[in-house]
């Protein structure tokens, strides 16, 4: 079946420094892959997605790019904030998108100032 | 909108005793989902409904029952709880457009449930 592994955490970086969380899938067909992060005591929102091979997600200076040859979706921001601790989420949707998702186990990420 | 509203926010429940958690979206989705999510395993999905009036199994049913009582609500019952059922809850829904690609899930708050 589908599956998603991600970096496990807890990830500490300090603020402006560059992150990277990576994400692979295992998938049967095209699958559509995402980002969400989910804010303390919050519910998850979607950060970011990509539908097809070669597509880049961007939203809020984060960026993931889906790499079919390598079953990943490494999602990346050039300078983080404190802002940005959060868990983040990588997930697959198999079915067009209308369908359930598969998420990995969370990344939690805190930036200290 | 208020989007995906869930109820209640925190419950304790004795081993045994039943429940129902409530979940209402006012986006005129079709699919909603439920969703548990314990630590180290992030969420699993417990049951779905494509549409008004149909219902499936997710990834871990078992414990748990589900009413899409009309297109804006899904509730999920626990009738008999155990501590393994200890974990936060998640409602979530999605629009289908096909016109438009994928559809956004859209997650509630979630109910943080304690079984002793």
């Amino acid at each position: 079946g589908d599956s998603v592994t991600q970096m496990e955490g807890p990830v500490t970086l300090s603020e402006e420094a560059f992150l990277t969380i990576n994400c692979t899938y295992t998938a049967t067909g095209y699958p559509s892959l995402f980002w969400y992060v989910q804010y303390p005591g919050e519910g998850l929102q979607l950060l970011l997605k990509a539908t097809k091979a070669d597509d880049k997600g961007s939203n809020k200076g984060f960026e993931a790019t889906y790499r079919k040859e390598t079953t990943s979706f490494h999602l990346e921001k050039g300078s983080v904030q404190v802002s940005d601790s959060a868990v983040y989420f990588c997930a697959l949707s198999d079915q067009g998108g209308n369908e359930k998702l598969t998420f990995g186990t969370g990344t939690r990420l805190t930036i200290i100032p | 909108n208020a989007g995906v509203t869930q109820t209640p926010k925190f419950q304790v429940l004795k081993t045994g005793q039943s429940m129902t958690l409530q979940c209402a979206q006012d986006m005129n989705h079709n699919s909603m989902y439920w969703y548990r999510q314990d630590p180290g395993m992030g969420l699993r999905l417990i049951y779905y409904s494509a549409s008004e009036g149909t219902t499936d199994k997710g990834e871990v049913p078992n414990g748990y029952n589900v009413s899409r009582l009309n297109k804006r609500e899904f509730s999920l019952r626990l009738e008999s709880a155990a501590p393994s059922q200890t974990s936060v809850y998640f409602c979530a829904s999605t629009g289908t457009d096909p016109g438009h690609g994928y559809n956004e899930q859209f997650f509630g708050p979630g109910t943080r449930l304690t079984v002793l």
